[in-house]
């Protein structure tokens, strides 16, 4: 039973860059949330989809845009990258929206 | 006032020492309550959910206390597999999980 997948692993951008992450949910979850973090700090949330639409979203700015596709799998995607975009891109997915959730391993951006 | 702190740490503890972690949240409504551990560069993952009548997990006892908005986790007789940093988490029923900042702890031998 596969986990959350998240590609890529790592990823190097320049600034002014538009960037797409992709997370695959674990099999059975319907909902997918994404997460900025910070080094040294905790996750922050950025949004969270379900049944293909925006259901929540944090406090990004437009630059940050997402989708969910019909099998749950979901994008990320900046644009305008900015140096203190850098950070791990964590997905999280769960069943429903207070069910537990399941981390990927992440995407670290570097932008420079 | 941020949404949900923690005791800033690092906690730097001997093996087999009991180390305590607090949390509290400004979100009265907030339904559920996890700790999550995060290894260096890795991602979070659950380490326990924390109940209202509290409970443990071989030497891992969390606790909740509703009126004070406090969460706390014991870890007692540390190992060094245990160097990790803890994050509070707090979900509101239908709403997003909101993590504190994270707690580092290293166990020294």
């Amino acid at each position: 039973d596969a986990g959350v997948t998240q590609s890529p692993t790592h990823l190097i951008k320049t600034r002014g860059q538009q960037v797409t992450l992709r997370c695959s949910p674990k099999s059975g979850h319907d909902t997918v949330s994404w997460y900025q973090q910070a080094l040294g700090q905790g996750p922050q949330f950025i949004f969270q989809y379900y049944e293909e639409e925006e259901r929540q979203r944090g406090n990004f700015p437009d630059r940050f845009s997402g989708h969910q596709f019909p099998n749950y799998s979901s994008e990320l995607n900046v644009n305008a990258l900015l140096l203190g975009d850098s950070a791990l891109y964590l997905c999280a997915s769960s069943l429903g929206w207070d069910g537990g959730y399941t981390f990927g391993s992440g995407t670290r951006l570097t932008v420079v | 006032r941020k949404e949900v702190e923690q005791d800033p740490g690092p906690f730097n503890v001997p093996e087999g020492a009991t180390v305590a972690f607090n949390c509290t949240y400004s979100n009265s409504a907030s339904q559920s309550f996890f700790w999550y551990r995060q290894d260096c560069r890795k991602e979070p993952k659950l380490l326990m959910s924390v109940y209202s009548s509290g409970n443990e997990d071989g030497r891992f006892t969390a606790q909740l206390n509703r009126a004070s908005q406090y969460i706390s986790l014991l870890i007692r007789d540390s190992k060094l597999s245990d160097s990790a940093t803890y994050l509070c988490v707090v979900n509101d029923y239908g709403q997003n999980f909101v993590f504190g900042p994270g707690t580092r702890l290293s166990v020294l031998p």
